[in-house]
């Protein structure tokens, strides 16, 4: 058990809908990451937040957002779902800064949109 | 892109062998490299990690190789076993303006044969 808590496990949803997924990371970690895992783009870095404030951005659409919020837990907020953001979307969270120490991933949450 | 994650390689090795698992990375200023062990169902697990300041590190029946020169990891596994089939995956630090992400390989499917 990584200590990393998603939820939910699985999300059905059609398309135009709003989603929001949840994340509680390890105690003590303050940095948060989101990622997303596909089968045809692999495991796909879309943003980072630490303590509270957005650090780092990948190839996250403007369609999703996120925050981290006073407690450290962190939400990814996809609205607008097309078929093509089905995938799996893994939280990852790390101790102060990252720099040089592991993520420690949760066991995603997997969104289906039809 | 950065994760190219279409057709991934398979390694198919009998139960008790070893299992060499090799990648190749992309940015010759990562210092800091980390092999995770994916389960179906489950997210990513660290197994080890070795920074660009050493060229072999050893854990428990895992040894990873680092050759800086041609930009290539490798992951050995002592005396494979049935709970070692999994996805694995090599991934490299990248350092970004304000924060940072890891950068994940394709990854390689194991498969121990009993």
């Amino acid at each position: 058990d990584s200590g990393v808590t998603q939820t939910p496990k699985h999300l059905i949803t059609a398309t135009g809908q709003r989603v929001t997924l949840r994340c509680s990371p390890r105690s003590g970690d303050l940095s948060v990451y989101w990622y997303q895992q596909s089968l045809d783009q692999g495991l796909q870095f879309l943003i980072q937040y630490y303590n509270g404030e957005e650090r780092a951005k990948g190839n996250i659409l403007e369609r999703f957002s996120a925050q981290q919020f006073p407690d450290l837990h962190s939400e990814l907020n996809l609205s607008s779902l097309e078929l093509g953001d089905s995938a799996l979307y893994f939280c990852a969270s790390s101790v102060v800064g990252a720099v040089n120490s592991p993520l420690h991933f949760g066991n995603g949450t997997r969104l289906t949109v039809t | 892109g950065e994760s190219v994650g279409l057709h991934l390689p398979t390694l198919s090795v009998q139960e008790g062998d070893n299992s060499i698992i090799n990648c190749a990375y992309s940015n010759s200023a990562s210092d800091y490299f980390i092999w995770y062990k994916q389960e179906s169902g489950k997210g990513p697990q660290f197994i080890i990690d070795i920074r660009s300041n050493m060229d072999k590190r050893q854990g428990q029946r895992v040894t990873v190789l680092l050759n800086k020169t041609v930009k290539h990891l490798s992951l050995q596994i002592a005396a494979t076993q049935p709970g070692d089939s999994a996805v694995y995956f090599c991934a490299e630090y990248s350092f970004m303006e304000y924060g940072n992400k890891l950068v994940f390989g394709a990854g390689t499917i194991l498969r121990v044969k009993s």
